[in-house]
């Protein structure tokens, strides 16, 4: 069975902080992908980025990066210069890449409720 | 569409009676999958279809949940004698090979 960690509950920061969001997984398979969304409070959730875990490559996306390490079963995201908007729950996730019927079945983590405050 | 679409947006209901929730999924995409969030924070998987079949049903309660995706029809998730319990918002996401989903605005279900 698989299971995402987001030990942070709640996160609070002010406006142009750096802030980052701790994500931790365990599987037992050796292809699955990581996901992070955003889930504001419209309440719709947003995807971010997908990761393969054969990818473990960092990635930069605007003010958000991403910090993937196998070794600690880690996938990190971090918002560079924090905005109000940025306030929101912020989800990880993981499916398994393998085959079988549970192939794609998305298993969250808890969520981390981010607020940035100006 | 471009986008997933879930109707109704609230779904108000007394204990017992029936609730029918429905996804039209991105056009092109073959997997549908159902999720239910509670106490704001926690998913739970429902129901995965590639296509019309059912893919993955193991997060169903059976006894009461029923789902549905039908050629050229939006699929529909249905509650059967609705509880208190089942309480939730409940999000619809599409995929076009399983692996991302992109996720409908979900559908708010108040169980009085």
């Amino acid at each position: 069975a698989q299971k995402v960690t987001q030990a942070q509950t709640e996160i609070s920061v002010v406006e142009k902080e750096d802030v980052t969001l701790d994500c931790v997984y365990e599987t037992r398979d050796t292809t699955y992908y990581l996901f992070w969304y955003k889930q504001p409070p419209s309440g719709e959730l947003v995807f971010l980025i997908r990761r393969n875990s054969f990818d473990e490559q960092n990635e930069i996306s605007g003010r958000y990066s991403w910090n993937f390490q196998k070794s600690t079963s880690s996938f990190n995201f971090t918002i560079t210069a924090s905005q109000v908007v940025d306030s929101a729950v912020y989800f990880c996730a993981l499916s398994i890449n393998a085959g079988g019927t549970s192939y794609g079945k998305l298993t969250f983590g808890q969520g981390t409720i981010l607020t940035v405050h100006p | 569409g471009e986008e997933v679409a879930q109707t109704p947006k609230h779904l108000v209901r007394g204990e017992g009676q029936k609730a029918k929730l429905y996804c039209a999924p991105i056009k092109g995409h073959s997997y549908v999958f159902w999720y239910q969030q509670v106490l704001k924070n926690e998913f739970k998987f429902l129901i995965s279809f590639q296509n019309e079949n059912v893919f993955d049903e193991t997060g169903m309660p059976k006894e009461r949940f029923s789902a549905k995706c039908l050629p050229n029809s939006p699929c529909s998730l249905e509650i059967q004698a609705t509880k208190l319990e089942d309480s939730a918002v409940y999000f619809c996401a599409s995929s076009q090979s399983g692996k991302t989903q992109y996720f409908g605005p979900g559908t708010r279900l108040l169980v009085l």
